[in-house]
């Protein structure tokens, strides 16, 4: 089946240390996206990126890096930077809406990151 | 600056009632918006997608609306099953392909 597979489930982070979620997507989509969600709060967009080898800071990139040397692929680390990881992390992925017009994202299940 | 909000945070409801959910934005420019339902500890799943150029759409018992004059859209809810607990989030796409996410509304269905 088609969609979006988010590895850790639940992730634990010692301090000072760097740690990678994976997200794959097998549904030839060209966008990728990661957020983050806080209870009580919305998701917060941290990267995105709309093509292979390229990718933009959302509204809370600092303490984070990503790649997309893959279309399938878009990893998230979250670096010692980042002072309060605890989080659920989410990943979604959508159709270029030039190709297809309107989509809506599709998104994984999502990461729990906690510190030690 | 382009905030989306969602109120009240929690509602509980009867089954077998109808229901509305509220969601409104502050910029009239949107291109669309997405209506999606996240169930505890997972990813959400998207339920509906109005476009800048409709006014509403449908999908079995639920029906999204969408008034940019207003900056809101409603997502109606008929027949509520407890099935239909969890939490409902709307998402604004401003133009830019980023989405802007209201804060939720959590729903119980009391059976």
């Amino acid at each position: 089946d088609g969609g979006i597979t988010q590895s850790p489930k639940y992730l634990f982070r010692k301090e000072g240390q760097n740690v990678t979620l994976s997200c794959e997507q097998n549904l030839n989509h060209d966008a990728m996206y990661w957020y983050r969600q806080d209870p009580g709060q919305g998701l917060r967009l941290i990267y995105y990126s709309q093509i292979v080898n390229d990718f933009q800071k959302g509204d809370i990139a600092e303490g984070y890096s990503v790649s997309r040397e893959k279309k399938e692929s878009f990893p998230l680390t979250v670096t010692s930077a980042q002072k309060n990881p605890t989080a659920f992390y989410l990943c979604a992925s959508s159709i270029d809406r030039g190709k297809t017009g309107n989509q809506p994202q599709h998104f994984g299940d999502g990461t729990r990151l906690s510190i030690l | 600056k382009q905030e989306v909000t969602q109120i009240p945070a929690a509602l509980s409801v009867p089954e077998g009632e109808n229901l509305v959910l509220n969601c409104s934005f502050t910029d009239s420019a949107i291109y669309n918006l997405q209506w999606f339902r996240q169930d505890p500890g997972k990813g959400l799943t998207s339920l509906l997608l109005i476009q800048s150029s409709q006014r509403e759409q449908t999908s079995g018992r639920l029906n999204a609306s969408l008034d940019k004059s207003s900056g809101r859209s409603t997502l109606y809810i008929a027949a509520s099953q407890p099935g239909d607990s969890a939490t409902y989030l709307c998402a604004a796409d401003f133009g830019n392909e980023k989405l802007t996410f209201g804060t939720g509304t959590r729903l119980t269905i009391i059976p």
